[in-house]
């Protein structure tokens, strides 16, 4: 059982241009969700989060949105640049999980120069 | 500041044989969660520990074992390993329960089974 899944295995966007990643979570205890960013052979490198109270939260080129009432969060780039092609998971984590994250399978994103 | 560091960067064992994966935390953080990424796939969620006890594990054999020392260390064990625990598994440390999501990876352990 699934419980946070990202439906898009893959991403091609021009450089310049807005990438939008998207995950749909099921678990409604759901009440903080991260989006990590990986590149081979590498750990995720934590990129931004954001807490059920919320809608939406920006850091830089990056913004994440929740759509609690959805289930769905997504990820803007804007704009996109040739170092963001990496792999994009997102993640969410419920009470009493302590940080355990439940992963998305991923997202690759390829940015074109 | 020293991030979560793991050892071996690669492992190949045969089939059977038994695997041990060390990972140390950031000094400070007393949570240790180990990941397994399987090729192709997502994170799956393997162990936690926190102040040396287990808290909590997903959806794997209980082949599956590890531990924590008291320098807030672990170790990954898995037994009579079969040619799909091949995958690189990440480590990751935070600050201890109820001090927020802050998970932060290493670069993890290549572990091949021939």
């Amino acid at each position: 059982d699934q419980q946070v899944k990202q439906n898009s295995p893959s991403l091609s966007v021009q450089e310049g241009r807005i990438s939008i990643l998207n995950c749909d979570y099921t678990n409604s205890m759901f009440d903080y969700f991260l989006w990590y960013k990986k590149y081979p052979a590498e750990g995720p490198t934590f990129l931004i989060s954001i807490s059920s109270i919320k809608d939406k939260n920006e850091d830089g080129r990056f913004t994440v949105f929740l759509n609690k009432s959805a289930k769905h969060l997504s990820l803007h780039i804007v704009p996109s640049q040739p170092g963001d092609s990496a792999v994009y998971f997102c993640a969410a984590s419920g009470p009493n999980a302590g940080n355990m994250l439940t992963f998305g399978g991923g997202t690759r994103l390829m940015v074109k120069p | 500041e020293a991030g979560v560091t793991q050892s071996p960067t690669h492992l190949i064992k045969t089939r059977g044989q038994q695997a041990t994966l060390r990972c140390s935390p950031i000094s400070g953080h007393t949570s240790v969660y180990w990941y397994q990424q399987a090729l192709g796939l997502g994170l799956q969620f393997l162990l936690w520990y926190d102040e040396g006890e287990e808290r909590n594990r997903g959806n794997f054999p209980p082949r599956f074992s590890g531990r924590q020392f008291p320098n807030y260390s672990s170790e990954l064990n898995v037994n009579a390993l079969e040619l799909e625990d091949s995958a690189l598994y990440l480590c990751a440390s935070s600050l201890g329960l109820g001090q927020g999501v802050s998970d932060t990876f290493g670069s993890g352990t290549r572990l091949t089974v021939v």
